[in-house]
């Protein structure tokens, strides 16, 4: 198994720009979400998604979307990029809300200049 | 104040030793949860705990409910063991993750 996979690695944009950060999981997971990981901060939750076609806010989700067209995908857009979004971001799934959070992908180092 | 806490913040180790990580809360939890996040970034669960302890090879994990405190545990540290620890506590009503802000531990041989 693959486990949960996320692209890019690595990503520079510049301000306004728009970009897509790919989620991908092979382990039939309902729950996957979203976190965003910065310097002296605990993770914080984006977007998260229960099931296929079912997505909700976290706890920090302006300047995000998220879509969940199949159980194994759950992209997320950044749609006019800000330097206040420069992070790490990090997709988790697992088999319910109440397992998670169970696998991470291994993150997407992005800045926005 | 931070609903999640951890302490120390750093900690640095000779190989051998035993650590503890400590996690204090201040919402009621459904679960107490430990991750591992390596100097490469990838973060990798280690225990969920609801009550008591649980262990794995040389990880210990505890939890106290009613003083909403958690500790982890490493015997026979090593060098590998150095990363972050993260706990998150997993609030009752919505499974809702609150997470610490971390602690980087540095096993040095």
């Amino acid at each position: 198994n693959a486990g949960v996979t996320q692209t890019p690695k690595f990503q520079v944009l510049k301000t306004g720009q728009s970009m897509t950060l790919q989620c991908a999981q092979d382990m039939n997971h309902e729950y996957m979400s979203w976190y965003r990981q910065d310097p002296g901060m605990g993770l914080r939750l984006i977007h998260y998604s229960v099931g296929a076609g079912i997505t909700d806010q976290g706890e920090v989700p302006n300047g995000y979307n998220v879509s969940r067209s199949t159980t194994e995908d759950f992209p997320l857009r950044l749609l006019s990029a800000a330097p206040s979004q420069t992070s790490v971001y990090f997709c988790a799934s697992s088999y319910n809300s109440r397992e998670q959070p169970q696998h991470f992908g291994d993150g997407t180092r992005l800045s926005i200049l | 104040k931070n609903e999640v806490e951890q302490s120390p913040q750093n900690l640095t180790a000779q190989e051998g030793e035993f650590i503890t990580i400590n996690c204090s809360y201040s919402v009621g939890i459904s679960a107490l949860h430990w991750l591992q996040q390596h100097p490469g970034g990838g973060i990798v669960s280690l225990f969920m705990l609801s009550s008591g302890k649980k262990k794995h090879g040389r990880l210990i994990a505890t939890i106290n409910i009613q003083e909403k405190h958690s500790s982890l545990h490493i015997t026979a540290s090593h060098p590998r063991d150095s990363a972050v620890y993260i706990c998150a506590a997993r609030g009752g009503a919505t499974n809702k993750l609150i997470f610490g802000t971390g602690t980087l531990l540095a096993v040095q041989p």
